[in-house]
């Protein structure tokens, strides 16, 4: 089983639709939450970043996080065909006890949207 | 803010030829920088973690002696990949940390190797 799962799609939406995207995990370390979108060819452009459970809300961008499911959500709202690429949770443990940032991020598959006019 | 960029955006080689990858972070001190590879249609690949000064900590799996890291200032890492051959051929990713340490990362434009 891998640590993080993400449903591939490919997710086909109107223009206007609201989006969900989803993740769970299965390792209750994880404290740290990001949603990265990557358009074809380039490098992933972080999106959306939480600490533990709660929402989080940034223009047409939604996050939640729910530890006690290890459930992680990402809502666009209008979506537009500029939102179509894409989209991966990832996310991390605390620093090591050295204080220094590990950071290594463990991703999930990656959701491919269209929207379409 | 948070600005990583690559070089080279692509290259071509010829197999058994060394190509170098460089990745800088342009506006914060990265106190550590990542390198992944991504094939069609795959998520990232974590291959190596790397900290200023320090050697590379490789994930399993990856060879150490084919993919070289180094890590000379806050602001760049390099990854040189020995005697490619086509099935090194990928995208591949660099990474970097804000030094305040965030787990955020900010990645680079990507590199798309092809090795003929």
């Amino acid at each position: 089983q891998k640590e993080v799962e993400q449903d591939p799609g490919p997710l086909s939406v109107p223009e206007g639709a609201i989006v969900s995207l989803n993740c769970t995990y299965s390792n209750s370390a994880f404290q740290y939450f990001m949603w990265y979108r990557q358009y074809s060819r380039k490098g992933p452009e972080l999106l959306m970043y939480t600490y533990s459970s709660g929402n989080k809300e940034d223009g047409r961008f939604t996050a939640q996080v729910d530890k006690s499911s290890k459930y992680i959500s990402l809502f666009i709202r209008d979506s537009q065909p500029s939102d179509s690429a894409t989209y991966l949770c990832a996310m991390s443990r605390f620093p090591n006890a050295g204080g220094t940032s590990y950071g290594k991020l463990t991703f999930g598959q990656g959701t491919i949207l269209t929207v379409h006019p | 803010g948070a600005v990583v960029s690559q070089h080279p955006s692509w290259v071509i080689c010829k197999s058994g030829t060394s190509v170098k990858i460089e990745c800088r972070s342009l506006d914060f001190q990265a106190t550590t920088m990542f390198w992944y590879r991504q094939f069609p249609k795959q998520s990232l690949m974590l291959m190596a973690t790397s900290n200023e000064g320090s050697k590379a900590t490789y994930e399993q799996g990856v060879e150490k002696d084919k993919f070289l890291i180094n890590h000379a200032s806050l602001t760049l890492s390099t990854l040189t990949v020995t005697s490619a051959h086509p099935e090194d051929s990928s995208f591949y990713i660099c990474s970097a940390s804000l030094l305040a340490g965030t787990e955020t990362q900010y990645f680079g434009p990507g590199t798309r190797l092809l090795v003929l």
